[in-house]
């Protein structure tokens, strides 16, 4: 079973700074998720991605497969930017494995 | 563009009551899944419908069970609820296998068995 750890569990961060949110995992995997827990506790899909580079809008989402190491970046960072961020990757099963989510919180 | 729609929101049940949980969307989706959320652990599937007429287990299936009524419609069942499956559930949706293309939630049902 793929094991997923991200990291930090908790980050606090003031309004305009620029935010990293990491996950690592073990196995090999073929696609890796990013996913937004809103505090409501409504979950939407950010990226899904393989290989590279994605960005949308101030979001930034990285994978290195051979590290097995995905970032999450957020620039100029925002109070709406609060939630619980989840990673989840695809490995050689057909489940998906996530992570235990990272709460973040930005102060205005 | 309702997306994907579970009921109820919140549920309290004794020990040995059951319940439903009932999941709808209307995007057309074949795949859905019932996922559980339990603080300080990640998403675990329950038990997930690659296409309207099968099931298969997921990660944790004891105590429940599932029917795929038609393609929209996906209901998870608590036959004899239990503390442990106190949690808040999802159900998800998406037009592929569920290991590819975006995922769709909904907004999630939590559920205390006392």
């Amino acid at each position: 079973k793929n094991e997923v750890e991200q990291s930090p569990q908790n980050l606090t961060a003031q309004e305009g700074e620029f935010i990293t949110i990491n996950c690592s995992y073990s196995v090999g995997i073929s696609a890796l998720h990013w996913l937004q827990q809103h505090p409501g506790g409504g979950i939407v899909s950010l990226f899904m991605l393989s290989s590279g580079k994605k960005k949308h809008g101030r979001l930034i989402a990285t994978i290195n497969i051979q590290e097995k190491h995905s970032s999450l970046h957020i620039t100029a960072s925002h109070p709406r930017d609060s939630a619980v961020y989840i990673c989840a990757v695809r490995g050689s099963a057909r489940q998906l494995t996530f992570g235990s989510g990272t709460q973040l919180t930005v102060l205005p | 563009n309702a997306g994907v729609t579970q009921t109820p929101k919140f549920q309290v049940l004794k020990t040995g009551q059951s319940m439903t949980l009932q999941c709808a969307q209307d995007m057309n989706h074949n795949s859905m899944y019932w996922y559980r959320q339990d603080p300080g652990m990640g998403l675990r599937l329950i038990y997930y419908s690659a296409s309207e007429g099968t099931t298969d287990k997921g990660e944790v299936p004891n105590g429940y069970n599932v029917s795929r009524l038609n393609k929209r419609e996906f209901s998870l069942r608590l036959e004899s609820a239990a503390p442990s499956q106190t949690s808040v559930y999802f159900c998800a949706s998406n037009s592929r296998g569920h290991t590819t293309g975006e995922l769709f939630f909904g907004e999630g049902s939590r559920l205390t068995v006392l």
